[in-house]
């Protein structure tokens, strides 16, 4: 199973900082990685898919590269809505995995 | 609009059973999109439970959950369903449908349903 391992657990931010999230799969997932968006009481929304694609409607403050192993998301001025769990998901093999979450919290 | 509705949650005692259905409309549920289970359990992260292929001909299991749970889809009737039995305190969860973006059962998610919720106690 690919163990995706996401850094830091917590980010402390205020609204118009730079956001990177790190996420590091344990083995090559290809370019086959995905991030989601969680808020409280919500489902997940995709926000950036195989490596570096945004999703429909998604704003351009959200960035994503890397390849392999290694993986970032960058949101390049958080707004306020943007506060909540960061999660990265792999389809290269099954079973698919998701990585443990990024809380991205207010300053 | 695109939407997924799950219903058939509810409170089960262990080793009970329950099938979850997932509604989808908005879109032509079909053999271009995969369709997924995805769990939470209270306070925790995600976890793909299960995968279909757009076509029903393929599908995956978590090992946690293999040769208990079945995943199934009606694609006449825009329907995916998980029946879920020997139910254990630890799949207690809210259970998402997802939509997958391409055809093949692994697939990126993007559409979600509302999820349902499933809790396993005596």
């Amino acid at each position: 199973e690919v163990v995706l391992t996401q850094s830091p657990a917590t980010l402390s931010l205020s609204p118009g900082e730079r956001a990177t999230l790190s996420c590091r799969a344990s083995q090559s997932v290809d370019i086959y990685l995905a991030w989601y968006q969680q808020k409280p009481g919500q489902a997940p929304r995709l926000l950036i898919y195989d490596t570096s694609n945004r999703a429909t409607g998604i704003p351009t403050r959200f960035s994503a590269s890397g390849s392999g192993t290694d993986f970032t998301l960058t949101i390049s001025s958080v707004e306020p809505e943007d506060f909540a769990v960061y999660y990265c998901q792999q389809r290269n093999n099954w079973p698919g995995t998701f990585g443990q979450g990024t809380k991205l919290e207010i300053k | 609009e695109i939407q997924l509705v799950e219903s058939g949650g509810g409170l089960v005692q262990p080793g009970g059973s329950l099938t979850l259905s997932c509604a989808a409309s908005g879109f032509t549920f079909g053999s271009i999109n995969g369709m997924s289970w995805v769990r939470q359990a209270p306070g925790r992260g995600l976890e793909w439970v299960s995968a279909i292929s757009g076509r029903g001909g393929v599908t995956y299991y978590a090992d946690s959950v293999r040769g208990r749970f079945i995943i199934s889809r009606d694609n006449s009737q825009s329907t995916l369903y998980l029946q879920m039995n020997s139910l254990r305190a630890e799949d207690t969860a809210v259970y998402y449908c997802a939509r997958g973006q391409r055809g093949a059962a692994m697939a990126s998610f993007d559409v979600w349903g509302q999820g349902t919720v499933v809790t396993v106690s005596a």
